[in-house]
């Protein structure tokens, strides 16, 4: 069975700072992994993706993941965050069958 | 293009009622997802539909769950005898066919309550 971990509940950080979003997820099978977002009172929209090659990948706004097979996670990184990053970041995993596995959700507070 | 739609945006039940939860894909995805947001659980699965066939159906927490889905676009999701536990956010996703379930488009959701 897959799961995921979403290390922290909470993250509260200061405008223009750097952060990081911890995943950790458990498969016995290749996965894709995904991050998603969740404005305040909007739906969950996807950030990005991992599905094979690069093990880098980025969103447009600025956000980056990284996954790393041997250490199982798939950290979210933001060099420099603004006021309207806030919001609710859920990582998931598929097993190629197309539902998606969440984590419980890091709430990103950015602070002025 | 319209984006997944679902009704009622928000719904009120009284325990032991029944409720009927609508979501319309995108046209032309043929896969269609239920998930359930709910503050103890997180985000959890329901059921997955291709087409009007659910092949995964794991996620249903008992049988008062239940949803089908007609003619390869809207689906129904039915709870039945409500109780207080299935307060929650139900969020509906559509996919393409090419994609093998990649690239979910979630909906607003129905936020339900049960008193």
């Amino acid at each position: 069975a897959q799961s995921v971990t979403q290390l922290d509940s909470q993250v509260p950080v200061f405008e223009e700072a750097p952060v990081e979003l911890r995943c950790n997820y458990s498969s016995s099978v290749s996965v894709y992994l995904f991050w998603y977002v969740q404005y305040p009172n909007q739906g969950l929209q996807l950030l990005l993706k991992y599905l094979s090659g690069s093990t880098l990948v980025e969103s447009i706004n600025g956000f980056e993941a990284e996954f790393n097979k041997s250490q199982t996670s798939f950290h979210l990184r933001k060099p420099s965050v603004h006021i309207s990053d806030t919001a609710e970041y859920f990582c998931a995993v598929s097993d190629r069958g197309g539902k998606l596995i969440f984590g419980q959700g890091t709430e990103l507070s950015v602070k002025p | 293009g319209a984006g997944v739609s679902q009704s009622p945006s928000n719904k009120v039940t009284e325990k032991g009622k029944d409720v009927e939860l609508r979501c319309d894909p995108i046209s032309g995805h043929t896969a269609l997802y239920w998930y359930r947001q709910s503050l103890g659980q997180g985000l959890e699965f329901l059921i997955y539909f291709q087409g009007n066939s659910a092949p995964d159906k794991s996620g249903l927490p008992s049988d008062r769950f239940s949803a089908e889905r007609t003619g390869g676009s809207v689906s129904t999701l039915t709870i039945q005898r409500t109780q207080q536990e299935d307060s929650a956010v139900y969020l509906c996703a559509s996919s393409p066919q090419f994609s093998g379930g990649i690239e979910q488009y979630f909906g607003p959701g129905t936020r339900l309550t049960v008193t």
